[in-house]
C-alpha cells in the first residue's frame, strides 16, 4: 500500500506571495491532519479534515487555510507569506482521525520564504 | 491547556546499551500517547500507540510505558544499534483531537 505523498517536496517563495501545499493520504484514510514543524516551535497542529470537512483547528492565523476533496486528498493554502512561515509542514493521514488510530506521516514540504 | 515535556533533549550512548526516554504531559485527559521517530531530512514514522486504558505496548526492541495519573511515558530501547539514532518525539491526542507534541530527544548512538 502507498504511503502518504506530499507535493512539492521543496518550494521557495518571496514574502507577500501565496502557496497551497498538496497531501494524497494512504488509500482508504478518511481523515488527513497538517502540522507545521520549526525549529523554534517545534510541531504544532494546524488542522484536521475528515469527509471533506475541517473538524479541528490549531491556532494559526487566517492565512492559513485547507480543504479536502471526494478523494480525501487536502490541500493547504498560506497567503500573504511571511518570513516566520518558513518551515516543515507534515501532513498526517489516518482510517478516522479517532483516538484509535495511527496517524501515517507524508516526508513534509520544505518551505523557504524569502 | 496540555503541555508535552520531554527529556533528556539529547542523549548519546554506545551501542548496545539499553535506554530510557522520558515524556511527561500535563492534563491526564488523553485519548492515546504516541512516540514517533524522525530522521534527518524526513517525515515521522510512528513507532508505538497506547491507547489510554493501556498500560504499555511492545514492538520488537521498544517498549513504551503509559501512566495517565502521575502524566508520564517513557520508551525503552533494548540493545541499542547505530540504526536507532534519530530524533524520538512524543505526543498526546487530548480531548480536544488534537496531537499535542514534546519537542524530541535527539538520540546518537555510537558505534
Amino acid at each position: 500500500k502507498a504511503g502518504v505523498t506530499q507535493t512539492p517536496r521543496y518550494l521557495i517563495k518571496t514574502r507577500g506571495q501565496q502557496v497551497t501545499l498538496s497531501c494524497s493520504p494512504i488509500s482508504g484514510h478518511r481523515s488527513v491532519s497538517w502540522y507545521q514543524q520549526t525549529p523554534g516551535q517545534g510541531l504544532q497542529f494546524l488542522f484536521e479534515y475528515f469527509s471533506e470537512t475541517q473538524r479541528n483547528k490549531g491556532n494559526f492565523p487566517g492565512r492559513f487555510s485547507g480543504r479536502q476533496f471526494s478523494n480525501s486528498r487536502s490541500e493547504m493554502n498560506v497567503s500573504t507569506l511571511e518570513l516566520g512561515d518558513s518551515a516543515l509542514y507534515l501532513c498526517a493521514s489516518s482510517l478516522a482521525g479517532t483516538g484509535t488510530d495511527t496517524q501515517y506521516f507524508g516526508p513534509g514540504t520544505r518551505l523557504t520564504v524569502l | 491547556k496540555q503541555e508535552v515535556t520531554q527529556i533528556p533533549a539529547a542523549l548519546s550512548v554506545p551501542e548496545g546499551e539499553n535506554l530510557v526516554l522520558n515524556c511527561s504531559f500535563t492534563d491526564s485527559a488523553i485519548y492515546n500517547l504516541q512516540w514517533f521517530r524522525q530522521d534527518p531530512g524526513k517525515g515521522l514514522t510512528s513507532l508505538l500507540l497506547i491507547q489510554s486504558s493501556q498500560r504499555e505496548q511492545t514492538s520488537g526492541r521498544l517498549n513504551a510505558s503509559l501512566d495517565k495519573s502521575s502524566g508520564r511515558s517513557t520508551l525503552y530501547i533494548a540493545a541499542s544499534q547505530p540504526g536507532d539514532s534519530a530524533t524520538y518525539l512524543c505526543a498526546v491526542y487530548d480531548s480536544n483531537y488534537q496531537l499535542i507534541w514534546g519537542a524530541g530527544t535527539k538520540l546518537i548512538i555510537k558505534p
